[in-house]
Order: C-alpha cells, then sequence, then structure tokens
C-alpha cells in the first residue's frame, strides 16, 4: 500500500512534445508538491496546493501546468518540451499541522 | 531568503566508521529541521527531523540536534554501514500553510567494507 506514487517512473520522449505525470496519495493528506531534481541532484520546489488551492507556483516556466482535481491527486502536465526539462520530478504531500513531507517515489524524465 | 547549506561531499568512509554531514540553516522564526536519505535510484525517504530548538531527532543509528545558537542540524552515526551508501539532504521548513521544504545540495556518502 503505497503511501504517494507517481506514473510513470521512466518516461522518455522527444523535444516538442506534451507530457503528464500523475501523482497520488493515500495517506489523507490535504496539502500536495512538485518537486524538480536536476543533474547535480538540487532538489527545488515548483508549485504546491493545499485542499486544491494553488499555494506556492514558483518561477517555472508557463509550459508546466499542475492539476488537481482532489485533494489526493496532484498531476503536472508539460508542454513542449525541451532538453533542460530532463529531470527527475517528485511529489510530495503532507498533513500541515506536522510539516512533514512523503516523496513519491520520482518520475525519470529525458528528452531527446 | 532562507537557506541550507551542507558539506560538500562525496564522503567516503570505512564501515564501522563515524560520520559526520554538517548543516546549518539561515532562516527566520523557527523552522523545522529535516534530514531525508535518498539511495541510488530511488526517491527521497524522511530519516529524522527537529521541530524545535534542543530537540534531538534519531533513526537507524543517525542522530542530530537542533542547535539554534550555532543554526545547526548536524547528522551523525556512530558506526557505518555499507548499506547506508546515499545522498544524504538536509532541508528546512517553515510554518506556513503548503510551506516548501528548502533543501541543501545534498552530501553523497560512500561506504567501503
Amino acid at each position: 500500500d503505497t503511501a504517494v506514487s507517481q506514473t510513470p517512473k521512466y518516461l522518455v520522449t522527444q523535444m516538442g512534445n506534451d507530457k503528464s505525470i500523475k501523482c497520488e496519495q493515500n495517506l489523507g493528506h490535504d496539502t500536495m508538491y512538485w518537486y524538480k531534481q536536476d543533474s547535480k541532484k538540487f532538489l527545488k520546489i515548483m508549485f504546491s496546493y493545499n485542499n486544491k488551492e494553488l499555494i506556492i507556483n514558483e518561477t517555472v516556466p508557463n509550459r508546466f501546468s499542475p492539476k488537481s482535481p482532489d485533494k489526493a491527486h496532484l498531476n503536472l502536465h508539460i508542454n513542449s518540451l525541451e532538453l533542460g526539462d530532463s529531470a527527475v520530478y517528485f511529489c510530495a504531500s503532507s498533513q500541515d499541522a506536522s510539516r512533514t513531507q512523503y516523496f513519491g517515489p520520482g518520475t525519470r524524465l529525458l528528452v531527446l | 531568503g532562507d537557506s541550507v547549506t551542507q558539506m560538500e561531499g562525496p564522503v567516503t568512509l570505512s564501515e564501522e566508521a563515524f560520520l559526520t554531514i554538517n548543516c546549518t540553516y539561515t532562516a527566520t522564526g523557527y523552522p523545522s529541521l529535516f534530514w531525508y536519505v535518498q539511495y541510488p535510484g530511488e526517491g527521497l525517504q524522511l530519516l529524522l527531523k527537529a521541530t524545535k530548538a534542543d530537540d534531538k531527532g534519531s533513526n537507524k543509528g543517525f542522530e542530530a540536534t537542533y542547535r539554534k545558537e550555532t543554526t545547526s542540524f548536524h547528522l551523525e552515526k556512530g558506526s557505518v554501514q555499507v548499506s547506508d551508501s546515499a545522498v544524504y539532504f538536509c532541508a528546512l521548513s517553515k510554518d506556513q500553510a503548503g510551506t516548501a521544504l528548502i533543501f541543501g545540495k545534498g552530501t553523497t556518502l560512500s561506504v567501503s567494507s
């Protein structure tokens, strides 16, 4: 019973394509996040949603659009993929009272 | 702005050696502090946390104490194992709804037998 799951685990695609990454959590948390990990392992927040409301929207290209259909899901859609989008994308969730974030296994995106 | 600085790696140790990975932070107010671990090819796992000054977090033989006077949260383990080889991230979190974790750059630990 995975707490935070992401699909797909690996994604290889061509420049210019549009792709989506899905995230689901079964912890009953009310906040979900997307982080990007670059090739040097540096982790940076992209977005966060609290009760389906966008809370954090860092300086990312508007080709990236998060969508939260309900509290348990936060998907990431990327338009017109570029080589520089190659990275590992992590979804996370938390219950704000504890501030502890639980991470999914990551989606390894490679843009060719 | 808020930030986390941790020692550059890689750190290379022999099995049963003592481990210290330094972490210092800059933040206003009273952040919570965390250590996460990332094993090769995997996601991030919470290793331990501390939410207020002088708290000690501990798990799997790892320990870290929240030191407000030195703004530090150093990770220690008395005797490392080969299975501890991973990337370790220090992070902080502020007390606002949906607040993001701010990570250090990560420290790679390699333990040989």
